[in-house]
């Protein structure tokens, strides 16, 4: 059983939609989670990042974080076509996010116009 | 944050050579790491590149393979060794801590192996 679980999509919703991304893992040891978007032969751009279980926004996007379930999702409200790329949730055992990171295999989201 | 640049974006090496990837930052980082992201699959990590020492590798990486250098606080090079089609992969460099308050990645190196 692989750490971090992640649908590898794709994903295809048309623009305007909201966006709900997730991933599960299994390592109760993690506590910093993160979310990057990688655009096809580019590197991970990072979107997101959150310490401890809740929420946290900023302006399209919400990362929710629930511990207790393992469970980690990004929403994505008013989607756009430059939204349209690999969506990977990365996770750490550090209190930072500046130790090892364990990636899901990614999300591929497809938004049309 | 951190602007990450990598050199080269790309090669198309031949099979027993090696190449050198250069890893630099635009401000001074506690920590650097080495991915790779094999062609439809996520990132793995190679080995944690120490300043002034050894770096650490992740199993299933070993030095002579995979030899890395961070002479300083901005700069790493990972050296993949005596290639093989199997190594064909893009090659990452990720930078955090010190000025950059997460970790913050590079454009990659897109490898081919022949």
């Amino acid at each position: 059983q692989k750490e971090v679980e992640q649908d590898p999509g794709p994903l295809s919703v048309p623009e305007g939609a909201i966006v709900s991304l997730n991933c599960t893992y299994s390592n109760s040891a993690f506590q910093y989670f993160m979310w990057y978007r990688q655009y096809s032969r580019k590197g991970p751009e990072l979107l997101m990042y959150t310490y401890s279980s809740g929420n946290k926004e900023d302006g399209r996007f919400t990362a929710q974080v629930d511990k207790s379930s393992k469970y980690i999702s990004l929403f994505i409200r008013d989607s756009q076509p430059s939204d349209s790329a690999t969506y990977l949730c990365a996770m750490s055992e550090s209190s930072t996010g500046f130790q090892k990171l364990v990636f899901g295999t990614g999300t591929r989201l497809l938004v049309s116009p | 944050s951190a602007v990450i640049s990598q050199k080269p974006s790309r090669d198309i090496c031949q099979r027993g050579t090696s190449l050198t990837i250069q890893c630099q930052v635009d401000s001074q980082v506690t920590m650097m790491f080495w991915y790779r992201q094999q062609p439809g699959q996520s990132l793995t990590l190679i080995a944690t590149a120490n300043q002034g020492s050894e770096a650490t590798y992740e199993s299933g990486f070993v030095i002579d393979k995979f030899p890395i250098s961070r002479p300083n606080l901005t700069f790493s090079t990972l050296t993949v060794s005596n290639m093989s089609p199997e190594d064909s992969s893009i090659y990452l460099c990720s930078a955090g801590g010190g000025t950059a308050d997460t970790q913050y990645f590079g454009p990659g190196t897109r490898l081919t192996v022949l």
